[in-house]
């Protein structure tokens, strides 16, 4: 019932193409929080999303929250290699907790 | 910008040894927490701890973990008896508020258990 889905496990792109990665639950969602890893990395802090229909940005990365807020989606626009890691979604409990999906791991093509 | 910080990067360990793994928390957080990674992985949650107590723990937080704040400023995590399975990246993360809230990592523990 916690769980948090992500899909797709990994993805290659050619720079300069677009990137999405999808996180879904069963259950509704209070809120959810997208992290990136870089390989070697520490889960770094992107955004929190809480409102049903949600959708903000940040320059090329557009997250979205579900009407029903029981899914997720961070879109990148353009990608660069910057962009390579791994994007988890996430959601925090009353205490704090973070339920992590599985991650997504972007590899880009220069 | 205020950082968690964790010592050390890199710890190797023997199994059945004790590992004490070490976290420096942003000063004004108030919530802790140590969260597992192993090789290629999802990141798992621990435990958290608030007010000198443990306020949630994972079903992998067995009798073998322990965390303590000795003081004002670190957050411990201590592995009795390592066994190779403990072998992965630990994170620690603290947070000014519980619940809805950016929560920052530390850059992590990397532990191998031979």
């Amino acid at each position: 019932g916690q769980q948090v889905m992500q899909i797709p496990q990994y993805q290659h792109v050619q720079e300069g193409e677009d990137f999405t990665t999808y996180c879904n639950s069963s259950t509704t969602l209070s809120n959810i929080q997208w992290y990136k890893q870089r390989p070697g990395g520490h889960p770094v802090f992107l955004i929190q999303l809480v409102k049903s229909g949600e959708v903000k940005k940040q320059k090329r990365l557009t997250f979205q929250f579900g009407e029903a807020k029981k899914n997720s989606s961070l879109h990148i626009t353009a990608t660069q290699t910057t962009d390579v890691g791994t994007y988890f979604c996430g959601r925090s409990s009353n205490t704090g907790k973070l339920i992590f999906g599985q991650g997504t791991t972007l590899q880009v093509k220069p | 910008e205020p950082e968690v910080t964790q010592t050390p990067s890199h710890q190797v360990t023997q199994m059945g040894q004790e590992v004490i793994l070490r976290c420096v928390p942003i000063s004004n957080h108030l919530y802790f927490y140590w969260y597992r990674q192993i090789l290629g992985q999802k990141v798992e949650f621990l435990v958290s701890f608030y007010n000198n107590e443990i306020s949630e723990k994972s079903e992998i937080f067995d009798d073998q973990f322990s965390v303590e704040r000795p003081d004002g400023s670190n957050f411990t995590l201590k592995i009795r008896s390592t066994k190779l399975e403990d072998s992965a990246m630990y994170f620690c993360a603290s947070s000014p508020t519980s619940g809805r809230t950016r929560t920052p990592f530390g850059p992590g523990t990397r532990l191998t258990v031979l």
